[in-house]
């Protein structure tokens, strides 16, 4: 059963810095693209980035909101996915999500339950 | 950015009913759009995906189709289960972006 679970999340001051973790099981993590998605509170689902797997390279794709102040990487060897956030903004106040794509194609249908954070002063 | 255009943004319907979604792409995206479905607290679930095609294990009543820059997600006889949000999504190229969202409500 593949099973993602977001961790990290938590109350920090604007400017601040965080990093949440997604733990990968039940799938071989390594072969999959993975994407982080957020949901600010009452509001709709914001496409964060995606890293891709060793194949390709470990690239990564970025929304503009969140462009040089966040990196995503992964850790193949534990099965492990990051969001470093940097600059943090109000705006950033989400719940975070990470998400396992199918292979070959950009579809997420595996996503963990979610890490909240909150950036206020 | 490709910007998506979901309408109804809030829809109030009963069960039993034939409920029609749209969202509209500020250009073409071909068929590389997935539909979600959302409950409070919860992840989204992926319903649709390449625009009609039906995701393992979701309930035959739920049907997307369109290509371009429309879009329809239909549920053909609304469950008391489908009270949710849904969202659109295109995959065509980056940034990826979601609709805003259509909440549908019981009557």
């Amino acid at each position: 059963e593949v099973q993602l679970v977001e961790s990290g999340g938590g109350l920090v001051q604007p400017g601040g810095s965080l990093r949440l973790s997604c733990a990968a099981s039940g799938f071989t993590f390594s072969d999959h693209y993975m994407d982080w998605v957020r949901q600010a509170p009452g509001k709709g689902l914001e496409w964060v980035g995606r890293i891709r797997n060793k194949a390709n390279s470990y690239t990564t794709e970025y929304a503009a909101s969140v462009k040089g102040r966040f990196t995503i990487s992964r850790d193949d060897s534990k099965d492990s996915l990051y969001l470093q956030m940097n600059s943090l903004k109000t705006e950033d106040t989400a719940v975070y999500y990470c998400g396992r794509l199918n292979t070959g194609s950009g579809y997420v249908p595996y996503w963990g339950q979610g890490t909240l954070v909150t950036v206020s002063s | 950015d490709i910007q998506l255009t979901q309408s109804p943004s809030f829809l109030s319907a009963s069960v039993g009913d034939r409920v029609t979604i749209t969202c509209r792409a500020s250009q073409g995206v071909s068929s590389l759009v997935a539909w979600y479905q959302q409950k409070p607290g919860k992840a989204p679930k992926l319903l649709i995906y390449a625009a009609s095609t039906l995701q393992s294990g979701v309930p035959s009543r739920f049907s997307g189709s369109g290509s371009g820059t429309e879009f329809t997600l239909t549920i053909s006889s609304l469950q008391p289960e489908d009270f949710a949000t849904y969202y659109c999504q295109q995959l065509n190229s980056y940034p990826i972006t979601f609709g805003g969202g259509t909440k549908v409500e019981i009557k």
